[in-house]
C-alpha cells in the first residue's frame, strides 16, 4: 500500500502565483487533513474533511482553499501565494478514533 | 477547545539511557485518545504510541512506553535504551472520542541522542 501520497515534494513559487497541492490516500479513510509546519509552531490545521464533498476550516485557513471531490483525494489550493505561506505542508488521513497516517510533506517556498 | 502543552522544547539523552518527554493537555471530555508522533530528520511523521483514555493500563511499544495520568491530564513518553535513531522531534497529540474532530498537537520536543 502506498498510504498517503503528496505531490509535489518541493516547490518554489513567486509571490502572487497560484498552485495546488495534491493528497491521495488508498486506505479508504473518511477523514483527511491539511497541516502546515513552521519552526517553533508545531503543526497547525489549515482545513479538513470528514467525508467526500465536505470541507471545514481549521486554525489557519486564510489564503487557502480545499476540495474533496473524491474520497481518496484532498486538494489544497493557494490562490495568490505570499511569503508567509512558506512552510512545510502535511496531508494526513484517518479512521475514526485512530491516529493519522501522514504523507511525506511538501516544502513550499514563496519568494 | 482542547490544548496540548509540551514544556520541553529540547532534550538530550546519552545513548542506552532512558529519557522521559512531558506532555500535558487540557480538556473537559472524559473519553479521548492520546498519541505520540516521531518526526526524524527525514520529515516523515511516524506514529509511536496510542493511548485510549478509558483504559487504565499504560500503552507500550517495545522501548517506548507512556505514563498516563488522567486526573493530572498528563501523558509522558518514556524511551528506554535510547538509540541514535531515536533522535527526532516528538509531538504529543489529543483527539476527541467522537472522531469527527482533528488531532490537536503540541509544539514538539526535539530530542538529541549523544553517542
Amino acid at each position: 500500500n502506498a498510504g498517503v501520497t503528496q505531490t509535489p515534494k518541493f516547490r518554489v513559487l513567486k509571490t502572487g502565483q497560484s498552485m495546488t497541492l495534491l493528497c491521495a490516500q488508498d486506505m479508504n479513510h473518511e477523514y483527511m487533513y491539511w497541516y502546515r509546519q513552521d519552526p517553533g509552531m508545531g503543526l497547525r490545521l489549515i482545513h479538513y474533511s470528514v467525508g467526500e464533498g465536505t470541507t471545514a476550516k481549521g486554525e489557519v485557513p486564510d489564503g487557502y482553499n480545499v476540495s474533496r471531490l473524491k474520497k481518496q483525494n484532498f486538494l489544497l489550493g493557494l490562490e495568490s501565494a505570499a511569503p508567509s505561506q512558506t512552510s512545510v505542508y502535511f496531508c494526513a488521513s484517518s479512521y475514526v478514533g485512530y491516529g493519522y497516517t501522514f504523507g511525506s510533506g511538501t516544502r513550499l517556498t514563496v519568494v | 477547545a482542547q490544548t496540548v502543552t509540551q514544556s520541553q522544547p529540547e532534550m538530550s539523552v546519552q545513548e542506552a539511557e532512558t529519557v522521559t518527554l512531558s506532555c500535558t493537555y487540557d480538556t473537559s471530555e472524559s473519553d479521548y485518545y492520546l498519541f505520540w508522533y516521531k518526526q526524524p530528520p527525514s520529515r516523515q511523521m511516524i506514529l509511536v504510541i496510542r493511548q485510549e483514555a478509558y483504559k487504565q493500563q499504560n500503552a507500550t511499544e517495545n522501548r517506548f512506553s507512556v505514563n498516563f495520568q488522567k486526573a493530572a491530564k498528563s501523558f509522558s513518553l518514556k524511551i528506554s535504551d535510547s538509540q541514535l535513531g531515536d533522535a527526532a522531534m516528538y509531538f504529543c497529540a489529543y483527539r476527541s472520542y467522537s472522531g469527527n474532530t482533528p488531532l490537536v498537537f503540541g509544539k514538539g520536543t526535539r530530542l538529541s541522542v549523544i553517542a
